[in-house]
């Protein structure tokens, strides 16, 4: 099946440093891929879409100068946090849908926990 | 109100019981339904897709009725390996391709 790998799993930053999140899909293309937050005990939200070749659209609420999407090829997405505080640690996870065979369901990445300290 | 609405719980279940949960989602646009299951810190992973006509994988029965907007997942014969959270996952096709997640339903098979 669809393969999404995302890295780094886990990451312990400095306040006002930057984090970046790679995720990839292994074995297909994606057009689209999705961020998403989720704090403990929470839901997982969605913060914005990924499109290759073209901006990515902000769900409301998210700020686009904080958390910088670029979807620069058709198997990478990358996540940066810009000026990383506190409330920002938190679970962020990708997902991308593999469009060949018709699928439906989608794909998550493994997640990063960022700890921002 | 929420896209996606779901009991939180947490739903206390014997080993061995049946359980059931509903989902319920407000926007008619929505093609596609799921259900996903979430283990502590871990990332969702799907259960099953849930279609109209109903759908069976081993103890796990899904269900959508469209009128009523509303899914069920139905667990028979619990296994202590079914505590996680179920995650009920609308996805809207079209112009505005997007999953929206539900908050979750804990559920804690007890021995």
């Amino acid at each position: 099946g669809a393969v999404v790998s995302q890295h780094p799993s886990w990451v312990i930053c400095k306040s006002g440093t930057s984090v970046k999140i790679e995720c990839r899909s292994l074995d297909f293309q994606a057009t689209t891929m999705f961020w998403y937050r989720q704090f403990p005990k929470q839901s997982l939200m969605l913060m914005a879409t990924s499109n290759e070749g073209s901006k990515a659209t902000y769900e409301q609420g998210v700020e686009k100068d904080k958390f910088l999407i670029n979807h620069a090829s058709l198997t990478l997405s990358t996540l940066t946090v810009t000026s990383a505080h506190p409330e920002d640690s938190s679970f962020y996870i990708c997902s991308a849908r593999d469009p060949r065979v018709g699928s439906t369901d989608y794909t998550f990445g493994s997640g990063t926990r960022l700890t921002v300290v | 109100r929420k896209e996606v609405e779901q009991d939180p719980g947490p739903f206390n279940v014997p080993e061995g019981a049946t359980v059931a949960f509903n989902c319920t989602y407000s926007n008619s646009a929505s093609q596609s339904f799921f259900w996903y299951r979430q283990d502590c810190r871990k990332e969702p992973k799907l259960l099953m897709s849930v279609y109209s006509s109903g759908n069976e994988d081993g103890r796990f029965t899904a269900q959508l009725n469209r009128a009523s907007q509303y899914i069920s997942l139905l667990i028979r014969d619990s296994k202590l390996s079914d505590s996680a959270t179920y995650l009920c996952v609308v996805n809207r096709r079209g112009r505005d391709d997007k999953i929206i997640f539900g908050k979750g339903t804990r559920l804690h098979i007890l021995p």
